[in-house]
């Protein structure tokens, strides 16, 4: 999975509360995205970083918050979890962010919210 | 507004037979196409892409697709199919005007290859 770890690969947790999810990667690429996934709407962006403390909104983005203070890592966070936020979520880099750079998927995080 | 359709939930196939899986794009610009490949528990791998020139574009594990502009269709073919084949496939597409940032996926097309 093109040097991308996320953690923990599995979570339920409880509505209400906070849950951070990390995304790290070896590849030293300049570019970082979330994004969830859920049956009948493929992938949706959450988050993206375009360096390091340097972030900015999705089409998905109510209810998590982003950080990035390190090229390497990603972390996305769910202040108060809700329901809604079970989902699958995958971190994405790419090298560059034209419309030709190819993004390379994380293995996912499977997220329960109770 | 970008979107991507594919118009199949499901696509069943034969083992040997060739293999077909549709997409077709709206975009209002030029497009840059995308397929990637899930598998079960995985991460989307990245397939091929199709940026500029020849209309087919072949990429990985003997997967082909052809860019159709008139018909902004980017349908992904195998001539033949392998169990191993079996798998949640995405088509994604990006306006050439606003880059990486915004890549819009299809909802995939679960494929089911019959030995």
């Amino acid at each position: 999975d093109a040097g991308i770890t996320q953690s923990p690969r599995h979570k339920v947790t409880e509505t209400g509360t906070p849950v951070t999810l990390r995304c790290h990667q070896t590849e030293n690429h300049r570019y970082m995205y979330w994004y969830r996934q859920d049956p009948g709407h493929g992938l949706r962006l959450i988050h993206y970083s375009y360096g390091v403390k340097d972030t900015d909104k999705g089409e998905v983005s109510d209810g998590y918050s982003v950080s990035r203070s390190k090229t390497e890592d990603f972390l996305l966070t769910l202040e108060s979890a809700t329901s809604s936020q079970t989902s699958v979520y995958f971190c994405a880099i790419s090298e560059g962010s034209s419309g030709t750079d190819t993004q390379y998927f994380g293995p996912g995080t499977r997220l329960t919210v109770l | 507004a970008q979107s991507v359709a594919q118009p199949e939930d499901q696509v069943n196939v034969a083992e040997g037979n060739p293999l077909t899986v549709k997409c077709t794009y709206s975009v209002s610009g030029n497009p840059y196409l995308f397929w990637y490949v899930q598998y079960p528990n995985r991460g989307l791998q990245f397939l091929l892409k199709y940026i500029t020139g020849d209309n087919l574009v072949k990429g990985s594990y003997g997967f082909e697709a052809e860019f159709n502009k008139s018909q902004t269709s980017f349908h992904l073919k195998k001539p033949s199919a392998l169990v191993s084949d079996s798998a949640l496939y995405f088509c994604a597409v990006r306006d050439i005007n606003t880059g990486g940032f915004k890549t819009i996926f299809g909802a995939g097309t679960r494929l089911f290859v019959k030995a």
